[in-house]
């Protein structure tokens, strides 16, 4: 079946650690995105990347870091310097960036702070 | 710049009866809009989408929604609400650069049996 991985569903940060979590999708879409969910406000963009090797910054990137070097792949980094990245992070994809297009999404990944 | 206003935070209606979840958007040329819903601790799915034509969509788990071009709003109903459609639903609004989407804050559904 084709679809969004998110992994793991739940992860842990201490003070000062930067985590990594994995978005993967087998259904060869070239755009992929990611999402930060709080309660009352809806999804935010952190970071997109309409190919391989390239990436935009979105509405709240400060404190967070992508790579795109798989077309599959997009995994996004929390760094130390996101100061509450306590959230609901939800990757997607489309089959372009270019233009409107239906965004399919995975399960999501609970980022929680000790 | 695009902004989707859902008025409703939660909404709690018993289960058979019809429902009406709201959503108005502000863009400046012609919208592209969507519902998604989410199931707790999910990922979103798709309900319906307008890109153009029709202006009452039909979607999926029997769901519709108008595009009010002149109220700027794209209400989602569905006549008859069962246990199940207990959820969070989420308007918003896509626009051509970089296929963004603009997501309203969401309206919560509880259904009383």
């Amino acid at each position: 079946d084709g679809g969004i991985t998110q992994s793991p569903k739940y992860l842990f940060r201490k003070e000062g650690q930067n985590v990594t979590l994995s978005c993967e999708q087998n259904l060869n879409h070239d755009a992929m995105y990611w999402y930060r969910q709080d309660p009352g406000q809806g999804l935010r963009l952190i970071y997109y990347s309409q190919i391989v090797n390239d990436f935009q910054k979105g509405d709240i990137a400060e404190g967070y870091s992508v790579s795109r070097e798989k077309k599959e792949s997009f995994p996004l980094t929390v760094t130390s310097a996101q100061k509450n990245p306590t959230a609901f992070y939800l990757c997607a994809s489309t089959l372009t960036g270019v233009s409107v297009e239906t965004q399919y999404f995975g399960p999501g990944t609970r980022l929680l702070v000790l | 710049a695009q902004s989707v206003t859902q008025p409703d935070i939660h909404i709690t209606v018993s289960e058979g009866a019809s429902l009406e979840l709201r959503c108005n958007y502000s863009y400046g040329a012609t919208p592209y809009l969507f519902w998604y819903v989410q199931s707790p601790g999910q990922g979103l799915q798709l309900l319906l989408k307008y890109f153009s034509g029709d202006t009452l969509v039909q979607g999926i788990k029997g769901f519709e929604a108008e595009f009010k071009r002149s109220q700027s709003s794209f209400n989602l109903r569905k006549p008859s609400v069962h246990w199940s459609d207990a959820a969070e639903y989420f308007c918003a609004v896509g626009h051509n650069a970089g296929n963004m989407l603009t997501f309203g804050g969401g309206t919560r559904l509880m259904v009383k049996p």
